[in-house]
């Protein structure tokens, strides 16, 4: 079945800790993405990737990073700079010339 | 520059009604449009997207979608309401051929009432 996993599903860390989520595909999608949720917000874009081994930032860049080392492969790491990482991430991925994107099931992330 | 406005963050119908989800968008350049479906700590599910060519689109579950480029509007609707609905639904939009880059409106709760 092609799709998009997340992992873990939940994810509890301590301030000050980096931590990283994982994003594979096997839909042999160019693009990934990484979204931030929040209550009353939407989701709001983090990082994207076009190709491999290419990121750019996307609004809300600051404190986290990512890596594009394979196709199917789009990690996320929140760094400990990100002041306010407990959130809901959601992952998803796009062919080059898709007009939609496929969604993972998200990995709540709760600092504490 | 791109936006989308969604009005009202809390819609409740009663079973069987119209639901009528409303979004509005802005954008410099021709836009796609879409609308998702998220159920509690789950992903999006597409529901149904504008690209081009015939205004009014038809989607999974039966809802549909009317753009409307005078009004810059691409309100949500399905004829009789199911308690399966309930869920929170997102319109975006994105340019021609970054289908994954979305800019999201903030989201419409929506309740139905048996």
């Amino acid at each position: 079945d092609g799709g998009i996993t997340q992992s873990p599903k939940y994810l509890f860390r301590k301030e000050g800790q980096n931590v990283t989520l994982s994003c594979e595909q096997n839909l042999n999608h160019d693009a990934m993405y990484w979204y931030r949720q929040d209550p009353g917000q939407g989701l709001r874009l983090i990082y994207y990737s076009q190709i491999v081994n290419d990121f750019q930032k996307g609004d809300i860049a600051e404190g986290y990073s990512v890596s594009r080392e394979k196709k199917e492969s789009f990690p996320l790491t929140v760094t400990s700079a990100q002041k306010n990482p407990t959130a809901f991430y959601l992952c998803a991925s796009s062919s080059r010339v898709g007009t939609e994107a496929f969604f993972g099931q998200g990995t709540r992330l709760t600092v504490v | 520059a791109q936006s989308v406005t969604q009005l009202g963050s809390h819609v409740s119908v009663s079973e069987g009604a119209l639901v009528l989800l409303r979004c509005n968008y802005s954008s410099s350049v021709p836009p796609y449009l879409f609308w998702y479906v998220q159920y509690p700590n789950q992903g999006l599910q597409l529901l149904l997207k504008y690209t081009t060519g015939a205004t009014l689109v038809k989607g999974i579950n039966g809802f549909e979608a009317e753009f409307k480029k005078s009004e810059t509007s691409f309100h949500l609707t399905k004829p009789s309401a199911h308690m399966s609905d309930a869920a929170e639904y997102f319109c975006a939009v994105s340019r021609y051929n970054q289908g994954g880059k979305l800019i999201f409106g903030q989201g419409t709760e929506l309740s139905v009432k048996p």
